[in-house]
């Protein structure tokens, strides 16, 4: 069984750029979540997903943040535009239904210059 | 809500030495707890779980960790590290979506 993706594993963009981070989830997981990881703090809960729908996007910081997962399989992360509060790792976690049990994806380290 | 606290950020040890990292979570009801690991360059693992029952939980390479409801604790313990052992260890608590301790820097010296 696949473990959870993420692309791209690195990022450096400039500050106002765009840009989009993906995750694929083990296959069969209808739940998805997004985390983010800045520097030297805890890893913070950004939002899930339950298939195609947004369960709780309580953690997303702004409106230059957005989330997809049309269809309920992987999903996007978009940053537009990029601030440089917005550097860290960005890590995404899938579970089955009913489990607490997350799987995390190796994250993706976004840069902003 | 839910916060989750690990009171020590950056652990050096030498190899055979003794293991604890210490957990606190605020939440005073029932809780599942979870210790993940990130080795360099790795992606986060689950190190081991508590959900009920035992409140001694072992887990993977020979990690174990004890579950003190009365002091709200969840502290991640090995008698022996190895320098393999080499990682961040992050507590957490799912409450609706996972709630992460700042994670532990642990280096082992061969």
């Amino acid at each position: 069984e696949a473990g959870v993706t993420q692309f791209p594993s690195h990022s450096v963009i400039e500050k106002g750029q765009t840009v989009t981070l993906r995750c694929d989830p083990i296959s069969g997981h209808d739940n998805l979540y997004w985390y983010r990881r800045v520097m030297g703090k805890e890893i913070k809960f950004l939002l899930h997903f339950v298939k195609e729908s947004k369960q709780d996007e309580s953690g997303m910081p702004n409106n230059r943040f957005l989330a997809e997962r049309t269809g309920g399989t992987y999903s996007t992360l978009k940053v537009q535009p990029a601030e440089l509060e917005d550097s860290g790792v960005y890590f995404c976690a899938s579970s089955r239904t009913g489990s607490d049990t997350q799987y995390f994806g190796p994250g993706t380290r976004l840069t902003v210059l | 809500a839910q916060s989750v606290s690990q009171h020590n950020h950056h652990v050096i040890l030498s190899e055979a030495a003794s293991l604890e990292l210490g957990c606190n979570y605020s939440y005073g009801g029932t809780v599942n707890l979870f210790w993940y690991v990130q080795y360099p360059g790795q992606h986060l693992q689950l190190l081991l779980k508590y959900f009920s029952g035992d409140p001694l939980v072992k887990g993977i390479k020979g990690f174990e960790a004890e579950f003190i409801k009365s002091k709200f604790s969840f502290n991640l313990r090995k008698p022996s590290v190895q320098w393999s052992d080499t990682a961040e260890y992050f507590c957490a608590v799912p409450y609706n979506k996972f709630y992460f301790g700042s994670g532990t820097k642990l280096n082992v010296k061969p």
